[in-house]
């Protein structure tokens, strides 16, 4: 059973506006989660992570929102420019050698 | 440049052999990682290693083993290779105390026939 979900496969987005990515935990007791980027034929490279004691974290034009009361976490693009297009992943990690990956979602950002 | 390496980028192998799949990372990380990612399913972490001759079995370890004889280098072994272990693999590195920030290879396409 998936713990971490990511509903939408994919997402197309105009250059300059927002793109929203959004995940669902299942576990309450996760208590770190993270988003990683994966363009074709390399491996995934780390974005962003957040501690459930904040409920955002910014570095730079990503944002991560985190929802504990909802199990929902969402990374914010701003503005969208054509090389984040990718796939997302977002995960989360409650112990040093746990790691749950969602399914990903493939954002397309047209120029 | 950071830099994880994979032996292969494509691979196909029998039913019941012994497969060996190699990872390296040049970075001096102490945290190595193996993954596979399905379709539908997302990456899965089969094993983690936070030192050298250290493992930790992650959440599907069924069907594989692994060694880390030297810290840059962690093989991943399926004893006897079957048709559901065709999949991507993908290795990983991290610093102890950020295994968070993992830096993976480009991964490995197995095909079990």
């Amino acid at each position: 059973d998936q713990q971490v979900k990511q509903n939408s496969p994919s997402l197309s987005v105009q250059e300059g506006r927002i793109s929203i990515l959004n995940c669902d935990y299942t576990n309450s007791m996760f208590d770190y989660f993270l988003w990683y980027k994966k363009y074709p034929a390399e491996g995934p490279t780390f974005l962003i992570s957040i501690s459930s004691i904040k409920d955002k974290n910014e570095d730079g034009r990503f944002t991560v929102f985190l929802n504990k009361s909802a199990k929902h976490l969402s990374l914010h693009i701003v503005p969208s420019q054509p090389g984040d297009s990718a796939v997302y992943f977002c995960a989360a990690h409650p112990l040093v050698n746990q790691f749950y990956f969602g399914t990903g979602t493939s954002l397309t950002v047209i120029p | 440049d950071v830099k994880v390496t994979q032996s292969s980028r494509y691979l196909v192998k029998r039913t019941g052999e012994k497969v060996f799949l190699e990872c390296v990372q040049d970075m001096d990380h102490e945290n190595m990682f193996w993954y596979r990612q399905d379709p539908g399913l997302g990456l899965r972490l089969i094993y983690f290693s936070y030192d050298v001759k250290m493992k930790e079995k992650g959440d599907i370890p069924e069907g594989y083993s692994v060694s880390r004889e030297k810290k840059e280098r962690f093989s991943l072994i399926l004893e006897s290779a079957s048709t559901n272990q065709t999949s991507m693999y993908l290795c990983a590195s991290s610093l102890s105390g950020r295994a968070y920030e993992q830096y993976f290879g480009p991964g490995t396409r197995l095909t079990v026939t």
